[in-house]
């Protein structure tokens, strides 16, 4: 059972490159989430995609977009990167059942990113 | 804005023991709370999670409580191992539904404990 994939596992980037992360749901969900988690603190919600739409977004700039597509893969997009944006970003998938709060995330293992 | 905070930050005991770890959180209107386990450098998973209807969630040595009305909920562990090395967040769902029908709002996570079982 093939469970939240991410890629890449690790990149260094410098600052106002852009960067985009790429995520494969586990087998069966639908809806995506996408975290950053900075060193030494808890994950940050940014955004959540399903049916290909952000359905929620958390306190991060306009910098930071996203994309579902059709097979619910989810890509991640930072644009001109700046130096506080080096963290752990965290991909959690689920499966949307109509009821607020049921719903378990599964979480990938993330993509560690660095900007010099 | 909810908050969640969890004491301690870090804690380091030897194996065998049975121990406690807090969370608490500022706003109640909750779905409900989850706990998980974060390796170093890697992603988390999910150790339990409690309803906002329910009180408490086993599983093996873990047990979670959750007292919604005041906030705060206690993770379990007996007999420690030293294979329960790891950092362990608390983090709650809210009750803000984002589009008809319901579906997921955002988590928002503790920093975390960070936990050494000493062999």
């Amino acid at each position: 059972d093939a469970g939240v994939t991410q890629s890449p596992t690790h990149l260094i980037k410098t600052r106002g490159q852009q960067v985009t992360l790429r995520c494969s749901p586990k087998s069966g969900h639908d809806t995506v989430s996408w975290y950053q988690q900075a060193l030494g603190q808890g994950p940050q919600f940014i955004f959540q995609y399903y049916e290909e739409e952000e359905r929620q977004r958390g306190n991060f700039p306009d910098r930071f977009s996203g994309h579902q597509f059709p097979n619910y893969s989810s890509e991640l997009n930072v644009n001109a990167l700046l130096l506080g944006d080096s963290a752990l970003y965290l991909c959690a998938s689920s499966l949307f059942t109509g009821s607020s709060g049921a719903n378990v995330l599964t979480f990938g293992a993330g993509s560690r990113l660095t900007v010099l | 804005k909810q908050e969640v905070t969890q004491i301690p930050a870090a804690l380091s005991v030897p194996e065998g023991e049975n121990l406690v770890l807090n969370c608490s959180f500022t706003d109640s209107a909750i779905y409900n709370l989850q706990w998980f386990r974060q390796d170093p450098g890697k992603g988390l998973t999910s150790l339990l999670l409690i309803q906002s209807s329910q009180r408490e969630q086993t599983s093996g040595r873990l047990n979670a409580s959750l007292d919604k009305s005041s906030g705060r909920s206690t993770l379990y562990i007996a007999a420690s191992q030293p294979g329960d090395s790891a950092t362990y967040l608390c983090a709650v769902r809210g009750t803000k539904h984002m589009y008809s029908g319901g579906g997921a709002d955002g988590l928002t996570f503790g920093k975390g404990t960070h936990l050494i079982i000493q062999p």
